[in-house]
């Protein structure tokens, strides 16, 4: 049972560059989430989704959009990367009044 | 904006109780107190939640007020492992919960 999974779990990007964070979950939640964290500081919410195909904007959702395809993954897009989204990115998931489930966080510099 | 508020540090001598508090005057009757720590960059681990009573289990104690707003987290034996920023949340448990988190407490465990 690995939980929440996400790729890479390191990544190096040119400013202006794009990329796709992976997540996924094998606890059949409905409930995923993403947020970054920035050095020394807490968590912020930049996206959720309650259920496959639906989505809603957290705290900080300016220059990510994401997908929510099916129950299982939920991914974040970069369009257009920054160095002020350098940041650890984690993925979280739960289910009603379940704890939430985070993965291990991608790594992201912005040059 | 968050709706927790806790001291951004403490400190606790190795083997002590260590006592985290956490403020949550506009907590709704049907939001639960949950509690997490993140230990350096790993994703947040969660530790334990309730709704108005007082829960025990394993890793620590939560104790919340009668009134609701306000809650601490006892760790009974302080290790120097337990060395890390603990979060106080409050949601309802829906499935399409907005789950916010504070800047959390670092707690430091002096040896």
């Amino acid at each position: 049972n690995a939980g929440v999974t996400q790729t890479p779990k390191f990544q190096v990007l040119k400013t202006g560059q794009s990329m796709t964070l992976q997540c996924a979950q094998d606890m059949n939640h409905n409930s995923m989430y993403w947020y970054r964290q920035d050095p020394g500081m807490g968590l912020r919410l930049i996206y959720y989704s309650a259920s496959e195909g639906t989505t809603d904007k957290g705290e900080v959702p300016n220059g990510y959009n994401v997908s929510r395809l099916n129950k299982r993954e939920f991914s974040l897009r970069l369009e257009s990367a920054a160095p002020s989204q350098t940041s650890v990115y984690f993925c979280a998931s739960s289910e009603d009044v379940s704890p939430l489930h985070f993965g291990n966080g991608t790594r992201l510099t912005v040059t | 904006d968050a709706k927790t508020t806790q001291p951004p540090s403490m400190d606790c001598a190795e083997g002590r109780a260590a006592n985290l508090p956490c403020n949550h005057s506009t907590i709704s009757g049907n939001e639960y107190v949950y509690w997490y720590r993140q230990i350096h960059s790993q994703g947040p681990q969660y530790i334990i939640h309730g709704l108005k009573n007082n829960e025990t289990n394993e890793m620590a104690s939560l104790i919340i007020t009668e009134d609701r707003k306000s809650s601490t987290l006892i760790l009974p034996h302080a290790t120097l492992r337990d060395t890390a920023v603990y979060y106080c949340i409050v949601r309802v448990g829906n499935r399409d919960d907005k789950i916010i988190f504070g800047k959390g407490t670092r707690l430091h465990i002096l040896p």
